[in-house]
């Protein structure tokens, strides 16, 4: 069965911390992947996506994520966080084919301290 | 910039009471998606659709429905609410593709159910 994992539940971080959330996924064939936000209050967002080419993709706000064929991984990173980042961020993966759905992991909630 | 928009932000409803979500969005997207949403669970499929009168079952249907008679319009029918439906409900669209659209959420639906 096709699953996305998350490494942690919570985060807790400083501000200027970098940080780097794992995510591994589970899935036979082509993939696309992607990193969704949550901030507080708003609705889930578009981070960054990846579906071919450079595995290294540059998303809104600073962050990255490279894909890593090899370890079936995903992983967002940013060099210096900002309390402004603190939110809950899911990873997800999805086939690369027309009517494909999304198979979101259970989410990482991030708290950066001022 | 697209808009997805979930009739009621908060609902209460009590158990065996049908109940209706709907969701409206103004891009014209073919796809249509409801998700719930739980702390530890992430988000989880409940059905799609990816044109009129078309719906597909996702990881979670057991409970629920789904009705899509316009093309900016899907609705999510708890035929029978029960307490475990208690939950933040996401509807969410996007154009066709090859799995690697970018999908645009909704605020949400946190309905409880008593």
């Amino acid at each position: 069965a096709q699953s996305v994992s998350q490494h942690n539940h919570h985060v807790i971080l400083s501000e200027a911390a970098s940080l780097e959330l794992g995510c591994n996924y589970s899935y036979g064939g082509t993939v696309n992947l992607f990193w969704y936000v949550q901030y507080p209050g708003q609705h889930l967002q578009l981070l960054l996506k990846y579906f071919s080419g450079d595995p290294l993709v540059k998303g809104i706000k600073g962050f990255e994520a490279e894909f890593i064929k090899s370890k079936f991984s995903f992983n967002l990173r940013k060099p210096s966080v900002q309390w402004s980042d603190t939110a809950e961020y899911f990873c997800a993966a999805g086939m690369n084919s027309g009517y494909s759905t999304l198979t979101f992991g259970k989410g990482t909630m991030l708290l950066v301290s001022p | 910039d697209v808009k997805v928009t979930q009739s009621s932000r908060y609902l209460v409803k009590r158990t065996g009471e049908k109940v209706f979500l709907e969701c409206v969005q103004d891009m014209d997207h073919e796809n249509m998606f409801w998700y719930r949403q739980d702390p530890g669970l992430g988000l989880r499929l409940i059905y799609f659709s990816y044109d009129v009168k078309m719906k597909e079952k996702g990881d979670i249907p057991e409970g629920y429905s789904v009705s899509r008679e316009k093309k900016e319009r899907f609705s999510l029918i708890l035929e029978s609410a029960s307490t475990n439906q208690t939950s933040m409900y996401l509807c969410a669209s996007s154009y066709p593709g090859q799995g690697d659209e970018k999908l645009f959420f909704g605020s949400g639906t946190q309905l409880s159910v008593l």
